[in-house]
């Protein structure tokens, strides 16, 4: 089944604790992107990446960084999280950019 | 800058009623793509339609349509005979085509469909 998998589905952590949240593409899409959505915000995009190496910043980097070694995976890493960071996360990927976005079933994150 | 306004925060209708959720965009770019995703209760995002700035033509599926129009920089999606399934917080994104290929969100309308 051609799916975007991420895990965990709840994670919650202590202020400056690293985390590693996976995410994980079946379908050989060259794009994918991580977002974050907070009541009254919509989704915003942290990191997306155009291919295998290629990453961007989107709106709101701060504080995540994100790798793409290989095509089907691209995580996304909180090096030292903050109070601030707490919300539900969602990866994403297209065929292309400028495609329908697939998205995964979402990480909510609690950092006490 | 691109940006996305969703004006209208949550909407209530009663079903079987028709209601027009709202979005307007900007850009300065020529070359753009539109969306529209929903997000149900249970919380995934599910991809609705996708709209390339070159395509005005509206479109229409089952009790779903679309009408894009440049001249407003709007692209408005409209329920008919909304059911209460259609309850749901709906998404409406832009994404340019040159330089740099961030998707830009808007901050979603609630809405709520009453039986």
């Amino acid at each position: 089944e051609a799916q975007v998998t991420q895990n965990p589905r709840y994670l919650i952590t202590v202020t400056g604790k690293k985390l590693t949240v996976t995410c994980s593409q079946n379908m050989n899409h060259e794009y994918m992107s991580w977002y974050r959505q907070d009541p009254g915000l919509g989704l915003r995009q942290i990191y997306y990446s155009m291919n295998v190496e290629v990453t961007d910043k989107g709106d709101v980097p701060e504080g995540y960084k994100v790798s793409r070694k290989e095509k089907r995976n691209f995580p996304l890493i909180l090096e030292s999280p903050s109070p601030n960071q707490t919300s539900l996360y969602f990866c994403a990927s297209s065929p292309t950019v400028n495609e329908k976005l697939f998205f995964g079933s979402g990480t909510q994150l609690s950092v006490l | 800058a691109q940006k996305v306004t969703q004006a209208q925060t949550e909407i209530s209708v009663v079903e079987k009623e028709d209601v027009t959720l709202d979005c307007v965009y900007e850009t300065r770019d020529t070359t753009y793509y539109l969306f529209w995703y929903k997000q149900p209760p249970s919380g995934e995002l599910v991809f609705l339609i996708r709209r390339n700035s070159f395509d005005e033509q509206n479109e229409i599926s089952g009790r779903y349509s679309w009408n894009f129009q440049k001249s407003t920089s709007s692209f408005n999606f409209t329920i008919t005979a909304s059911q209460v399934v259609d309850s749901a917080v709906y998404f409406c994104a832009l994404i340019i085509n040159s330089g740099t290929y961030k998707y830009i969100f808007g901050t979603g309308t609630r809405l709520k469909v009453l039986a």
